[in-house]
């Protein structure tokens, strides 16, 4: 199992640039998330999708998109970047129902100039 | 709404001596509580957890934290820490509030650097 895999691993954008994250995940989980990751800020909620078909806000979902493509994959697109967008970004699963620990990726540093 | 609190950004330590984190939430309700560890340059591994039962949790690499209902505490601690303990360590909690147990809240984290 690759577990959670995410793609790519660095990226550098201009402003107004837009780009899409990929996650993916191997283990059958019906929920996934993706978090951006800022120093002294923890990890912060962008989009959820509790199940496939499903999509939600999080705690910072502006300037955001996600698709929950099929149970497998959901990706996060930033359609038009701006510099306060560089962070750390990172995609977790969990199995749904009443197992909460959720899995997360490698993560995507990303840079916006 | 919802917050987690670590109480310290930065600790550091020699190797061999004893570890607590703190960790608050602003809770009440029935909550899930988990530490998860992030070694440098890798991503979020899960520590330990806790649901119910004893409150004294173990998890890996011999660490452990105690759940405290009253305080709405959830201390992480180690009684002797390796210099391959340096990482950042983030308390997480969920529970029935704002988007119920489907969404983690995460502290800020505490960056640990244990010095040889």
């Amino acid at each position: 199992n690759a577990g959670v895999t995410q793609t790519p691993k660095f990226q550098v954008l201009k402003t107004g640039q837009s780009m899409t994250l990929q996650c993916a995940q191997d283990m059958n989980h019906n929920s996934m998330y993706w978090y951006r990751q800022d120093p002294g800020m923890g990890l912060r909620l962008i989009y959820y999708s509790a199940s496939e078909g499903t999509t939600d806000k999080g705690e910072v979902p502006n300037g955001y998109n996600v698709s929950r493509l099929n149970k497998r994959e959901f990706s996060l697109r930033l359609e038009s970047a701006a510099p306060s967008q560089t962070s750390v970004y990172f995609c977790a699963s969990r199995p749904g129902g009443q197992s909460y620990e959720q899995y997360f990726g490698p993560g995507t540093r990303l840079t916006v100039t | 709404a919802q917050s987690v609190s670590q109480h310290n950004h930065h600790v550091i330590l020699s190797e061999a001596a004893s570890l607590e984190l703190g960790c608050n939430y602003s809770y009440g309700g029935t909550v899930n509580l988990f530490w998860y560890v992030q070694y440098p340059g890798q991503h979020l591994q899960l520590l330990l957890k806790y649901f119910s039962g004893d409150p004294l949790v173990k998890g890996i690499k011999g660490f452990e934290a105690e759940f405290i209902k009253s305080k709405f505490s959830f201390n992480l601690r180690k009684p002797s820490v390796q210099w391959s303990d340096t990482a950042e360590y983030f308390c997480a909690v969920n529970g029935p509030h704002g988007g119920g147990y489907n969404k983690l809240i995460f502290g800020a984290g505490t960056r640990l650097a244990v010095h040889p």
